[in-house]
């Protein structure tokens, strides 16, 4: 069975700081996507990114960065520079390349609240 | 193009009582699927649907019925509903070619309050 585990259950931030959402998954596959999603206070999920484990490419996305190790089983995720718009849950999941189900296994979220 | 919409926003049922939430996507995604939202436990697979007459059970099915009898909706039906299935549920929906290649689109949610 998959795992993903978000340790961090809250993080508050001054505006302009950067902030890192840690994420380590677990499962046997060898195969597989990790996701990034984003829940504002309005409540809708967001798809922020998508990795396949073939590809350990860091990558950055304006003030987004994400840094995936299979060595550590980690995806995190980087904001630089917060801004109160960037106040939301982000979710972390785990989807295997299997043959049809595509159940992402979600982390418990990381609850991120910027501070003006 | 609306995306993924669901229907209604929020809902109070008493225990015992049925309902169906609805589901409807306009971007011709063959993947459907509903997930619930409980405090600290991220979401989780309740039913899901690889096309129109196809649908299979997640990871909490009990107590939810699907069909799936045209590409567009994916309604969810509580028989008989139970406090326990109080929660925020969500729909899915993704193209199934490159299995895992295409990210879901989430609807906006529904909250349901059972007493």
């Amino acid at each position: 069975a998959q795992k993903v585990t978000q340790a961090q259950t809250e993080i508050s931030v001054v505006e302009k700081e950067d902030v890192t959402l840690d994420c380590v998954y677990e499962t046997r596959d060898t195969t597989y996507y990790l996701f990034w999603y984003k829940q504002p206070p309005s409540g809708e999920l967001v798809f922020l990114i998508r990795r396949n484990s073939f590809d350990e490419q860091n990558e950055i996305s304006g003030r987004y960065s994400w840094n995936f190790q299979k060595s550590t089983s980690s995806f995190n995720f980087t904001i630089t520079a917060s801004q109160v718009v960037d106040s939301a849950v982000y979710f972390c999941a785990l989807s295997l390349v299997d043959t049809g189900r595509r159940a992402l296994t979600f982390g418990s979220g990381t609850r991120l609240q910027v501070q003006p | 193009n609306a995306g993924v919409t669901q229907t209604p926003k929020f809902q109070v049922l008493k225990t015992g009582q049925s309902m169906t939430l609805q589901c409807a996507q306009d971007m011709n995604h063959e993947y459907m699927s509903w997930y619930r939202q409980d405090p600290g436990m991220g979401l989780r697979l309740i039913h899901y649907s690889v096309g129109a007459g196809i649908t299979d059970q997640g990871e909490v099915p009990n107590g939810y019925n699907v069909s799936r009898s045209t590409t567009e909706d994916f309604p969810l039906r509580l028989l008989s509903a139970a406090p326990s299935q109080t929660s925020v549920y969500f729909c899915a929906s993704a193209f199934t070619q490159g299995k895992g290649n295409s990210p879901l689109h989430f609807g906006n949610g529904t909250r349901l309050t059972v007493t």
